[in-house]
């Protein structure tokens, strides 16, 4: 099976820009989750996409938003760009299947490095 | 918020040695998974542990799971160059009826050098 792959890998973007990332899960999962990662914050969960719908979110502003495709395929968007957003952005997937007994184990895709000038 | 804490912050040895990391956890669990990462890539899984094992085995890779003391720890024997990198715990934080928050919650990671 392919793994989570994203694109762009690297992207440079200057203040009050927007962006948009792609991530495509591994087939079959219908569950895909953002998370950024920064030296001094360490990786924080964004949000999590399931069948197209939202269904947990972390505490970031509303400038991050996400949608997921019928395909599971998924976008997240950044409003406004902060120089604080420079960061590396790591989308994974998984079956989704949450529950005691299910092992919500989460496969990574390489990230996209996003600097804000 | 971080939930893992990882300790030591980070850890130099030589090659063939054996490298500990441990984790530390606030909240009720599911499980706790282990991921390795590469110098700014993405996260690499290693092991997943349920909160009702004890301890578990992959390979060069032995993890350990405390829930009374909230802790873990992950053994790596006979370190290689190739494990120089950042290890993590994550936490799948279990709700009051016992399913999953649905996210992981990562610790800031213990960042391993192997010197050959």
């Amino acid at each position: 099976k392919a793994g989570v792959t994203q694109t762009p890998r690297y992207l440079i973007k200057t203040r009050g820009q927007q962006v948009t990332l792609s991530c495509s899960p591994i087939s079959g999962h219908r569950s895909v989750s953002w998370y950024q990662q920064t030296p001094g914050q360490g990786l924080q969960f964004l949000f999590e996409y399931f069948s197209e719908t939202q269904r947990n979110k972390g505490n970031f502003p509303g400038r991050f938003s996400g949608r997921q495709f019928s395909n599971s395929r998924s976008e997240m968007n950044v409003s406004t760009l902060e120089l604080g957003d420079s960061a590396l952005y790591l989308c994974a997937s998984s079956d989704g299947l949450a529950g005691r007994l299910f092992s919500y184990e989460q496969y990574f895709g390489p990230g996209t490095r996003l600097t804000v000038t | 918020s971080q939930q893992g804490e990882e300790d030591p912050q980070a850890l130099s040895i030589q090659e063939g040695e054996n490298a500990t990391m441990n984790c530390s956890y606030k909240t009720s669990i599911n499980n706790l998974q282990w991921y390795r990462q590469n110098s700014g890539r993405g996260l690499v899984h290693l092991i997943l542990i349920r909160s009702n094992e004890r301890e578990k085995h992959s390979g060069r890779l032995r993890v350990t799971l405390d829930t009374s003391k909230k802790s873990s720890s992950l053994l790596i024997t006979a370190s290689r160059a190739a494990d120089t990198a950042s290890y993590f715990c994550a936490t799948d934080p279990s709700m009051n009826y016992g399913g999953s928050q649905g996210n992981l919650i990562f610790g800031k990671g213990t960042k391993l050098s192997v010197k050959p």
